[in-house]
């Protein structure tokens, strides 16, 4: 089993509707990060968490540490937000990311 | 400000071949960091350099990868020779931050697409 933990892997969604994300986690954390990558592009980092919540735009990640548990929401979704969504936790002071599998996102128009 | 820059984009070799893989991180950022995705996998650590020296390469997967940051600048990640599970892509992520600093954030390069046939 892996350490950090995605769902759904693929999420299909007509443009407008409200998404969420899920990572769980096993281990103990300093950070959270939510990263995005689009089709044949490179790894952007849009989420850096140790705790709450943090907004961009139309994004929105939370996180709660004792239940091992971060979200990413994307309100009126649009088809441009269509990527993989990928969580990665850090370690104390450990500099690595462990990462999840990813969450392959589609919004239809 | 150039991003995180790795070169080539896109490379294909056969079975016991070489390749070597660039990364250029951000100016002034002495963490730099290999990871590689294979296919269905996700994407894991391979090492960490601060500065020219290796801080952590307990992911690089064996011997047959040699990295290197001569000068603290640019990093390679050399492949010899080259076996069809290293196939994948290879990411490289710069840092500026201290040690135990919750606010380092990570950036990305485009990666590099390496296909052993």
């Amino acid at each position: 089993k892996n350490e950090v933990e995605q769902s759904p892997q693929n999420l299909t969604a007509q443009e407008g509707e409200f998404i969420t994300i899920n990572c769980s986690y096993s281990v103990g954390i300093s950070a959270l990060h939510w990263l995005q990558q689009h089709p044949g592009g490179g790894i952007v980092s849009l989420f850096m968490l140790s705790s709450g919540k943090k907004k961009h735009g139309r994004l929105i990640a939370t996180i709660n540490i004792q239940e091992k548990h971060s979200s990413l929401h994307i309100t009126a979704s649009h088809p441009r937000d269509s990527a993989v969504y990928i969580c990665a936790v850090r370690r104390g002071s450990n500099y690595k990311l462990t990462f999840g599998k990813g969450t392959l996102l589609t919004v239809n128009p | 400000e150039a991003g995180v820059t790795q070169f080539p984009s896109h490379s294909v070799i056969e079975k016991g071949q070489t390749v070597t893989l660039r990364c250029d991180p951000i100016s002034g950022h002495d963490n730099l960091y290999w990871y590689r995705r294979v296919m269905g996998k996700e994407i894991k650590f391979l090492l960490h350099f601060v500065k020219e020296s290796k801080q952590d390469e307990s992911g690089m997967p064996n011997n047959r990868f040699l990295a290197e940051r001569t000068g603290g600048t640019y990093s390679t990640l050399k492949v010899q020779p080259a076996e069809l599970e290293d196939s994948g892509v290879y990411f490289c992520a710069s840092s500026q931050g201290w040690r135990g600093s919750p606010t380092d954030t990570q950036y990305f390069g485009p990666g590099t697409r390496l296909t052993v046939l």
